[in-house]
């Protein structure tokens, strides 16, 4: 059980293009889900965490206009990167709560974006 | 400031038991995260830990002193797919999760 379907694994765009990426949690419903970059050799840095019905809650130094998050029902939560620059270049990825606070994240298999 | 550190990188070998330390200095705490990520993949759940003492899940096991702001993750019979990185995570106060940088663990013949 608690299984994130992440979509797409891998994308390539050119500068100044558009990406959404899905994130679907297949056998619960997900009241929180959260939203990740991760560059190479480094830990994830939490973009922005994403509530049902609600606006996105968006970490320091993230911008909001440009990481669009829409968490429109309880197993689906999509990020769009706008207007994408090379330097959005990175694995992003999503993870979803099953139910409590303490309970643990289900991560999504990540989505490889190249801006070129 | 919130503080989680761990080692950059290990090195084992195959068979043998590893283990890999995670202090931490946070902001409250709701319990520790252990989470396995193998190169160019997200991250998967090992364990959690809230109360002192030991966890025991198959070949892992992991360990939590509240009171020294430590954990340990024990790794047995170390098989090769095994090789990864090993990201401990903090839940604070306010429920949010602070990560350490992972440690890089690699598996030797």
């Amino acid at each position: 059980g608690a299984v994130v379907s992440q979509h797409p694994s891998r994308v390539i765009c050119k500068s100044g293009t558009s990406v959404k990426i899905e994130c679907r949690s297949l056998d619960f419903q997900a009241t929180t889900m959260f939203w990740y970059r991760q560059f190479p050799k480094q830990s994830l840095m939490l973009m922005a965490t994403s509530n049902e019905g609600s606006k996105a809650t968006y970490e320091q130094g993230v911008e909001k206009d440009k990481f669009l998050i829409n968490h429109a029902s309880l197993t689906l939560s999509t990020l769009t990167v706008t207007s994408a620059h090379p330097e959005d270049s990175s694995f992003y990825i999503c993870s979803a709560q099953t139910g409590t606070d303490n309970s643990p994240l289900h991560f999504g298999n990540g989505t490889r974006l190249t801006v070129t | 400031g919130q503080n989680i550190d761990q080692p950059t990188e290990m090195t084992a070998t195959e068979g043998a038991i590893v283990q890999i330390n995670c202090t931490y200095q946070t902001s409250g705490f709701n319990g520790l995260f252990w989470y396995q990520q193998h190169a160019g993949e997200a991250p998967t759940f090992l364990s959690y830990n809230v109360l002192d003492g030991l966890e025991e899940k198959g070949r892992f096991s992991s360990f939590l002193s509240r009171s020294k702001g430590y954990s340990y993750l024990l790794l047995k019979e170390l098989q090769m797919k095994d090789s990864a990185s090993y990201l401990c995570a903090v839940l604070d106060s306010n429920y949010q999760l602070i990560w350490g940088a992972g440690t890089k663990l690699i598996i030797k013949p």
